[in-house]
């Protein structure tokens, strides 16, 4: 139980284009989804707390214009890269805290490139 | 400032020798001591959580430990399979982020 899905796995897009990456909690609702980067052999950072029905909280430094987070739904979360750049190829990983109990299930992650 | 910090940053082992992955922390107000293991180009897997000193989990051949200060990930005569990145997080009250730690990478070779 307690799956999250993320989509696209992967994504190459142009410098300039705008990407959306999905993630969907298949089997509990998720209230509070969180966003997280990782640059390569380094840890995850997180980016933003959203929770469903209300803007997202973006850490120190997150420009939350580029990254737009959408959490309309208690399934559904979204992550927006606007005009991307190279400098925002990276990994992407969503997680949401779990309804019942206390923990914290990961998407699978997006890799995204910029070229 | 609150920190979680892992060592080494790095680890080989043969097949069948054991040793043991340090996670430290420095937050205050833990509620839970996570670990997670990530294989490349995934997302972390959950391993265990840990609530009060003195809390150890096992599962196959990992085992977690907790004390005031710091916690341990034993791993038992490891096989290749076992080779990961191993990540410690603290966690806190529910709604809020997990902070990780940077990591230790295991290469267990046969």
């Amino acid at each position: 139980g307690a799956v999250v899905s993320q989509h696209p796995s992967w994504v190459i897009c142009k410098s300039g284009t705008s990407v959306k990456i999905e993630c969907r909690s298949l089997d509990f609702q998720a209230t509070t989804m969180f966003w997280y980067r990782q640059f390569p052999k380094q840890s995850l950072m997180l980016m933003a707390t959203s929770n469903e029905g209300s803007k997202a909280t973006y850490e120190q430094g997150v420009e939350k214009d580029k990254f737009l987070i959408n959490h309309a739904s208690l399934t559904l979360s979204t992550l927006t890269v606007t005009s991307a750049h190279p400098e925002d190829s990276s990994f992407y990983i969503c997680s949401a805290g779990l309804s019942a109990g206390y923990g914290y299930t990961f998407g699978s992650g997006t890799r995204l490139t910029v070229v | 400032e609150d920190q979680v910090t892992q060592s080494p940053e790095a680890l080989r082992l043969q097949e069948g020798e054991s040793s043991s992955l340090n996670c430290s922390y420095t937050v205050s107000g833990l509620r839970g001591l996570f670990w997670y293991r990530q294989d490349p180009g995934k997302g972390p897997e959950f391993l265990f959580t840990l609530y009060s000193a003195g809390e150890e989990k096992e599962k196959e051949r990992l085992k977690a430990t907790l004390t005031k200060k710091e916690s341990f990930l034993h791993i038992t005569a490891p096989k290749p399979e076992d080779s990961a990145t191993y990540l410690c997080a603290g966690g806190f009250q529910a709604g809020t982020a997990l902070i990780f730690g940077k990591g230790t990478t295991l290469s267990v070779s046969s």
